[in-house]
């Protein structure tokens, strides 16, 4: 099975900051990679499927990037409403998580 | 718009079987994938398996044992069994529409673009 692995598990920072959330596959998955981003009490949204493909009403500021078995998630200028909880999920073979990364407010 | 509802007991004894529902209104569910994902308190997302339209199934291999998926096109209803729950199985419950889209490298791939609200479940005595 392919495994997803995800970091940092943890991310401070401050409004306005660029970040960037990593996930690895354990073998290559070409660009079956999604990303969705959830707030507490929700279900997750999706934001960038198939590694850099944004969902139509998705903010530009959200971009992705990778193929193979290394994939980024890049928030250009972070805002108020982006402190969430992020997921990349792989849809190669089975439909595997990674472990999540918490962005919250430095 | 399309949107999905999860119904079902919100407590289970151990070892019995744990059963939800996932009612799909405002559209079809021909053509698309039906799955379930689940997510324990303060844990991450843990996707359990889908089922298509035709009834096509695939879980994931540590459920497999204990799991299985149905559906009920007539009603626009999809189901989830869980047998022999443990305190482990205690999560929030999702039900889920896939989709497939072309992606910039010209591949189809498949995504979660609808979610229901959840519903937890305890597993307890």
């Amino acid at each position: 099975d392919t495994q997803v692995t995800q970091s940092p598990p943890s991310l401070s920072a401050s409004v306005g900051d660029r970040v960037t959330i990593t996930c690895r596959a354990s073998q290559s998955i070409n660009d079956y990679l999604n990303w969705y981003q959830q707030k507490p009490g929700k279900a997750p949204k999706l934001l960038i499927y198939g590694a850099s493909n944004l969902r139509s009403g998705v903010p530009s500021r959200f971009s992705g990037s990778g193929s193979g078995t290394d994939f980024t998630l890049t928030i250009s200028s972070l805002q108020t409403e982006d402190f969430a909880t992020y997921y990349c999920q792989e849809s190669y073979r089975t439909r595997t998580f990674g472990q999540g990364t918490k962005l919250e407010i430095k | 718009q399309v949107q999905l509802q999860e119904s079902g007991p919100g407590l289970v004894k151990p070892s019995e079987t744990l059963s939800l529902t996932c009612t799909v209104s405002g559209g079809s569910m021909s053509g698309y994938y039906w799955n379930w994902i689940r997510q324990p308190p303060g844990k991450g997302l843990e996707w359990i398996g889908y089922i298509y339209y035709s009834g096509t199934t695939k879980y994931n291999p540590s459920l497999k044992d204990r799991v299985t998926i149905s559906v009920d096109t007539s009603k626009k209803q999809f189901s989830l069994k869980l047998n022999t729950v443990t305190a482990a199985d205690t999560a929030v419950y999702y039900c889920a529409r896939e989709v497939e889209a072309r992606a910039v490298s010209g591949a189809l791939v498949e995504f979660f673009d609808i979610w229901g609200r959840g519903t937890l479940v305890a597993v307890s005595s």
